[in-house]
């Protein structure tokens, strides 16, 4: 059974930069699982930011970024703004099936 | 415009089962898969199971193996996802969402509440 593990919580500060991390129970992450990221913010569906490790959409602001990092996919923001406070969630593919990370909380304080 | 409608609220009793249903339309590509997610009060996302409308092809996570039952209605381009046996740590929000793992494919509904109490 995949177990995909984020930090619980992050605090950054206005204007400061911070990296979320997703990490798989079983083997490093890698391209091969297309890691996703999403953000959700109270009583809304999850919105897309990152897909295919490091891919943006359309509405995604520049300061948003992904990457690996030492066998994780990393979600970066910098110059973080008041309203980035939300959930963000990691989901990782493999063999057909999906997994969500366990959600980091970021507080912009 | 694509748009993901999902059908009502439902409150059913343990041991039961509910159907909640996702009406696409508006989506061009014959290609996509349709996936079911799921958040309880209060915590993380829970991915459950996807759907590929043209091939009704299907995969499920290992933990709703025997429990879930995902179609679709070509006539009414509706997607639904039945889950039986219902407990209550089955109380939930279930989304659909329309996701790609290599496009820039990222559509959701706005969720179905599903309470399962005695």
């Amino acid at each position: 059974q995949t177990v995909v593990t984020q930090e619980p919580s992050l605090t950054v500060s206005p204007g400061g930069t911070v990296t979320l991390t997703c990490a798989s129970n079983t083997e490093p992450v890698t391209s091969g699982h297309y890691p996703n990221w999403f953000q959700q913010k109270p009583g809304q569906p999850p919105r897309a930011l990152i897909y295919s490790t490091s891919s943006k959409h359309s509405w995604t602001p520049a300061r948003f970024s992904g990457s690996l990092l030492g066998g994780k996919a990393a979600l970066t923001l910098s110059d973080v703004q008041p309203e980035d406070e939300a959930d963000y969630y990691c989901l990782l593919y493999s063999g057909g099936a999906y997994v969500f990370g366990t959600g980091t909380k970021v507080s912009v304080l | 415009q694509v748009q993901l409608v999902q059908s009502g609220a439902e409150v059913k009793k343990p041991g039961t089962s509910v159907k909640p249903s996702c009406k696409e339309t508006g989506y061009t590509l014959t290609h996509y898969y349709i996936h079911w997610v799921r958040q309880a009060p209060g915590q993380g996302l829970e991915w459950m199971g996807k759907i590929n409308p043209s091939g009704r092809v299907t995969d499920h996570a290992q933990k709703f193996q025997g429990r879930v039952t995902m179609t679709w209605d070509t006539s009414t381009t509706t997607a639904f996802m039945e889950l039986s046996s219902l407990r209550s740590e089955d109380t939930a929000i279930y989304y659909c969402a329309i996701l790609a793992r290599t496009t820039a494919t990222d559509f959701w509904g706005r969720g179905t509440l599903v309470t399962v109490s005695s």
